[in-house]
């Protein structure tokens, strides 16, 4: 039968505010970790990246956390804009590439 | 300009016909991919090809089928055979057939009534 559609989970932030999103991944042999952001009707984008011997990596206005012992990774926005609004999805990488479900983030003006 | 191109960004079609949508990459990557992505959902891959003349069926595969005759270009065609084909379609390309950073185009809307 047909899956049925799941509810992305949402995250509602006022603008200038600091945003966490978070991304359980689910092979601990993965070594190789990216943040895409995809806005309504477009294709995903690079934002940030990060090897498994790094925790964290910092880029313009992001931070990338990750904790290999929990297997999670946090994308860290600073001072979020309504330009931020979009689905933010992970995607692990080891033998082959496995994307997250996305966290849908809506900036309030 | 180097980048993915998708076309046509919106596509409708009758059920019953076969459609194909085309991916064009002109960044010199070996590997192409096509995802399908519902709404609430994840990407969810349909086949890749990680060299010319080389194509392996991605975890729904059913009622899809492609081609990769050039190393630019991986068309994948909707056939009557799949049984819910309205949905967002993405190509990716990556520079190896090894699991790598995939570049994505910007989609292809399709709309089957």
């Amino acid at each position: 039968g047909e899956s049925v559609g799941l509810h992305l989970p949402t995250l509602s932030v006022q603008e200038g505010d600091n945003s966490i999103i978070n991304c359980a991944y689910s092979n601990s042999a993965s070594d190789y970790f990216i943040w895409y952001k995809q806005e309504s009707g477009k294709g995903p984008q690079f934002i940030i990246d990060i090897r498994s011997n790094m925790d964290k990596r910092q880029g313009q206005r992001v931070t990338v956390l990750l904790n290999k012992t929990v297997k999670h990774l946090s994308l860290q926005i600073a001072a979020t804009q309504p330009g931020d609004s979009a689905v933010y999805f992970c995607a692990e990488i080891y033998d082959k590439v496995i994307f997250g479900p996305g966290t849908s983030l809506s900036v309030i003006p | 300009d180097g980048g993915i191109t998708q076309s046509p960004k919106y596509l409708f079609r009758k059920e019953g016909q076969n459609v194909t949508l085309s991916c064009e990459q002109n960044l010199n990557h070996d590997a192409m991919y096509w995802y399908r992505q519902d709404p609430g959902q994840g990407l969810r891959l349909i086949y890749y090809s990680q060299i010319v003349n080389d194509f392996q069926k991605g975890d729904i595969a059913e009622g899809y089928s492609v081609s990769r005759e050039k190393k630019e270009s991986f068309p994948l065609t909707v056939t009557s055979a799949q049984k819910n084909p309205t949905a967002f379609y993405l190509c990716a390309s990556s520079i190896t057939g090894a699991a790598s950073e995939q570049y994505f185009g910007p989609g292809t809307r399709l709309t089957v009534t």
